[in-house]
């Protein structure tokens, strides 16, 4: 697509209940980012993917959050069993270049998650 | 991990005035060094980058500048305008070089 499109983008949920989050990236790029963006913060990593391979998933908070990239271009981020302080931006991200990054990131407008 | 510090976190300045960001990085290895622009209801749009065998790099208002050595870059805004107020992220990359650590961001006001 011509931009990085994310789904939806407000999302409400109460406590305890799974959300899934979409990401569609730019059709041609290699690398797909998640981000999660605190109120008054700069992003902050959670995972990346070079097409399907996942190979940092250290920015993860728990073992509640996974994402997958199964064919290498659309990215699905799910939380299970949400918790309050999950709230957040997420952000979505990608970029042409391979494994090593030093190009540019192209960001979508993001998933605004809301646990009560 | 990096740890990226950007200072100030707001700043406002005058229609016409200069701005100034500044960030440091803790990881030697770190070699690309984007600053990224972010409006209000919209995602972060790179607006310019340095790498690390440059020391200064300019496009028409803004340039960044980098000293490797004390490991701070700076984002220089000239002749500021209205449009111009947004929030500014630097960003370093990380040793392996695969993913991006950024700022807490610097919420600049330009006021007309």
């Amino acid at each position: 697509g011509a931009g990085v499109s994310q789904s939806p983008r407000y999302k409400v949920t109460k406590r305890g209940q799974d959300v899934t989050l979409r990401c569609d990236p730019i059709s041609s790029h290699a690398t797909l980012y998640w981000y999660q963006q605190a109120l008054g913060q700069g992003p902050e990593f959670l995972t990346y993917f070079n097409y399907e391979a996942q190979p940092d998933k250290s920015g993860l908070p728990s073992d509640r959050f996974s994402a997958e990239r199964p064919e290498g271009s659309i990215s699905t981020l799910t939380i299970q069993r949400t918790e309050q302080r999950d709230s957040a931006m997420y952000r979505c991200a990608s970029s042409p270049s391979g494994t090593r990054v030093n190009g540019e990131l192209f960001f979508g407008e993001g998933s605004r998650l809301t646990v009560l | 991990g990096e740890n990226v510090e950007q200072h100030p976190s707001t700043l406002s300045v005058q229609e016409g005035d200069s701005a100034v960001i500044k960030c440091t990085y803790s990881d030697s290895a770190s070699n690309y060094f984007p600053w990224y622009k972010q409006e209000l209801g919209k995602g972060p749009q790179l607006i310019i980058d340095i790498r690390s065998n440059v020391g200064e790099k300019k496009d028409q208002r803004i340039a960044v500048t980098l000293n490797k050595t004390a490991k701070h870059f700076s984002l220089h805004i000239t002749e500021t305008q209205p449009e111009d107020s947004a929030v500014y992220f630097c960003a370093t990359n990380t040793r392996t070089g695969n993913q991006f650590y950024f700022g807490t961001g610097t919420s600049l006001t330009v006021i007309p």
